[in-house]
């Protein structure tokens, strides 16, 4: 158990919809990842926040946003969703956003 | 084009036999880390190596930091089929603000 949570584990929705998927990190880690990873791809990093403040972007649509609230947990809202947005999204957590970071186990997006 | 290149892509080997995976840049690295994923899990921490020419070994796997840190390897010893998944590199380079992941080697272990 890496002491990162992700909810929920799974989740089908039909094409135009929203969905917000939710990542509660390692206590003590300020820094939060989000990751997208399409069947049998690597990592796409999409988007990286320290204490609230946003601190990188990756290749995120503009479809998709996120945040950081203060109590350090973090939401990935994804909109007008399509087939293609089908995936896994990982969260992970770091003490700093410059150390190793700790994943949760994912939440399966399923587009339909 | 990925600041970490990982090499082989795909392996797949016969329980017994041993492999290395390498991880390299262009770019220095304060450390880097080794992830292993199973299949619709997500990435497990191996280990973190931090200081040039480290060397660190967790039973049958061996991970060495290059003396420039910019390249990593792993080494399995004796792979068995319990080995088999993604294995990715990751790290923070010196003048980034990002913490990447190489492109991952798929390893296939069979029995």
């Amino acid at each position: 158990d890496s002491g990162v949570t992700q909810t929920p584990k799974h989740l089908i929705t039909a094409t135009g919809q929203r969905v917000t998927l939710r990542c509660s990190p390692r206590s003590g880690d300020l820094s939060v990842y989000w990751y997208q990873q399409s069947l049998d791809q690597g990592l796409q990093f999409l988007i990286q926040y320290y204490n609230g403040e946003e601190r990188a972007k990756g290749n995120i649509l503009e479809r998709f946003s996120a945040q950081q609230f203060p109590d350090l947990h973090s939401e990935l809202n994804l909109s007008s969703l399509e087939l293609g947005d089908s995936a896994l999204y990982f969260c992970a957590s770091s003490t700093t956003g410059e150390t190793e970071a700790f994943f949760g186990q994912g939440t399966r997006l399923t587009v339909v | 084009t990925q600041l970490l290149e990982q090499s082989p892509q795909f392996l797949s080997i016969q329980e017994g036999e041993n492999l290395t995976v390498y991880c390299n840049s262009s770019s220095v690295f304060s450390s880097l880390q080794w992830y292993r994923q199973e299949p619709g899990e997500g990435p497990v921490l191996l280990v973190t190596v931090v200081t040039g020419g480290e060397v660190k070994k967790l039973k049958r796997l061996t991970f060495q930091f290059g003396d420039a840190r910019k390249d990593s390897s792993l080494h399995i010893t004796a792979a068995q089929p319990g080995d088999t998944g993604l294995y990715l590199c990751a790290g923070t380079a010196y003048n980034f603000n990002k913490f990447y992941f190489g492109s991952g080697t798929k390893l296939n272990v069979k029995p």
